[in-house]
């Protein structure tokens, strides 16, 4: 299995909701990553997890709170979002977080839209 | 600060041509550099990796070199085809910070005509 999967494929939510988007791999990946894609822009990194451990929060605000239960499962759970959270959520994994080991592997993506 | 920097924003072909794409990067201390297609609203797929001890690596119709001393990367691509249209990223991975962060450009769309 070479794919990163990630549910659900769309999400709307309110902004006093609280959901989870899920991803998930079976690479045997030991790193994790999650990114936030805006229209026309590049990816900008949200958090990195390194064997189940958090290694890099980018400043991301705490409505949004990541989760590594197992080396196979990412989760972000999401709460109080406002509208401009809007957007493409990528999950990515790489067999190791060091720089040489790094090749990156993304999942679809889950469109979030906050009303 | 490393940045990555893609020139054209957006480039239209006929169908057949061959092509060119530019990626160029200011700290050539890197470790690897990869290169991505995007379909619109989906996510990225893996097109290229290469290391910083490569110059070029290719698949199918693909070929993506690599001068680090110039701080410049190339995608080919050959004959293309409608199905090449998509969004292509180039990122990097640089050696002033051993973890998994890429510093992507801002991307390449590609319109094949037919």
């Amino acid at each position: 299995d070479t794919e990163v999967t990630q549910t659900p494929k769309h999400l709307v939510m309110g902004m006093t909701n609280k959901k989870s988007l899920k991803c998930e791999q079976h690479m045997g990946h030991r790193a994790m990553y999650w990114y936030k894609q805006k229209a026309k822009k590049p990816p900008e990194l949200m958090f990195v997890y390194s064997y189940e451990k958090l290694s890099i929060n980018e400043s991301v605000p705490s409505r949004f709170s990541p989760e590594c239960p197992n080396s196979s499962l990412l989760n972000l759970h999401l709460h109080a979002l406002q509208p401009e959270d809007s957007a493409l959520y990528l999950c990515a994994s790489s067999l190791l977080l060091a720089a040489a080991f790094n090749e990156q592997f993304f999942g679809p993506g889950t469109r979030l839209t906050v009303l | 600060k490393q940045e990555v920097t893609q020139i054209p924003a957006a480039l239209s072909v006929p169908e057949g041509e061959n092509l060119v794409l530019n990626c160029s990067f200011t700290d050539s201390a890197i470790y690897n550099l990869q290169w991505f297609r995007q379909d619109p609203g989906k996510g990225l797929t893996s097109l290229l990796l290469i290391q910083s001890s490569q110059r070029e690596q290719t698949s199918g119709r693909l070929n993506a070199s690599l001068d680090k001393s110039s701080g410049r990367s190339t995608l080919y691509i050959a004959a293309s085809q409608p199905g090449d249209s998509a969004t292509y990223l180039c990122a990097v991975s640089s050696l002033s910070s051993n973890t998994g962060k890429l510093i992507f450009g801002q991307g390449t769309t590609l319109q094949v005509k037919p």
